[in-house]
């Protein structure tokens, strides 16, 4: 049920742009993004919560595909802060207790 | 955004000692709550769904007697680590959803670094 998170790493140059995937093998209610960096709680990125749906703030944006039970995470023109490990939880549709099930994570490290 | 405290930030104890954690949402009322372990570069794994007013679901292999939860009230949850040993020793991390938000998201708290000599 965990989903699975691609890449594992990714290493950025300030400025340039990357997309992080989160796959599942079952039907999503909905997917949350989460960025957490060392030593620290995961923050809240953005929920999405309808197939198809895309969300977006600053130069962090995310779609959902509900047919592909699969969310892709968009960074461009990346930052310095933008460097940590993002996670992808995702509720499923039948699930109880409205839990999440988190992927693995993406280590993005943005360098100068 | 809704504030999640935990406390302590960072215990160390002997082992066979008891830990608490307590977890509070600060400004809003969350029935459910959970409780997150983490190792070093790993993914958060959940250990219980804990549930105001009554008892915590657990995930499997996660011992109901080791770890004990309490959710007394809508903004107070607690964990304790019975008998602590080494093994034990990680990043907990409480976390809970504000349901009456418009996105429902999922608040974290700071988490507690727990070392366990």
């Amino acid at each position: 049920q965990q989903p699975v998170q691609s890449p594992q790493a990714v290493i950025l140059r300030e400025g340039e742009d990357a997309v992080i995937n989160c796959s599942s093998s079952k039907a999503l209610y909905s997917v949350h993004w989460y960025r957490q960096k060392h030593g620290e709680a995961p923050i809240f990125l953005m929920i999405l919560l309808k197939g198809g749906e895309q969300k977006g703030h600053d130069k962090i944006s995310a779609s959902f595909n509900e047919k592909k039970q699969q969310s892709s995470l968009y960074l461009t023109a990346s930052q310095l802060s933008y460097s940590g490990t993002y996670f992808c939880g995702t509720e499923l549709l039948t699930g109880n207790n409205r839990k999440l099930i988190w992927g693995l994570g993406t280590s993005l490290a943005v360098n100068p | 955004g809704a504030v999640v405290s935990q406390h302590p930030s960072r215990v160390i104890c002997k082992s066979g000692t008891s830990v608490k954690i307590e977890c509070r949402s600060l400004d809003f009322q969350a029935t459910t709550m959970f409780w997150y372990r983490q190792f070093p570069k790993k993914s958060l794994m959940l250990m219980a769904t804990s549930n105001e007013g009554s008892k915590a679901t657990y995930e499997q292999g996660v011992e109901k007697d080791k770890f004990l939860i309490n959710h007394a009230s809508l903004t107070l949850s607690t964990l304790t680590v019975t008998s602590a040993h080494p093994e034990d020793s990680s990043f907990y991390i409480c976390s809970a959803r504000d349901y009456s938000g418009r996105d429902n998201e999922q608040f974290f708290g700071p988490g507690t670094r727990l070392t366990v000599l």
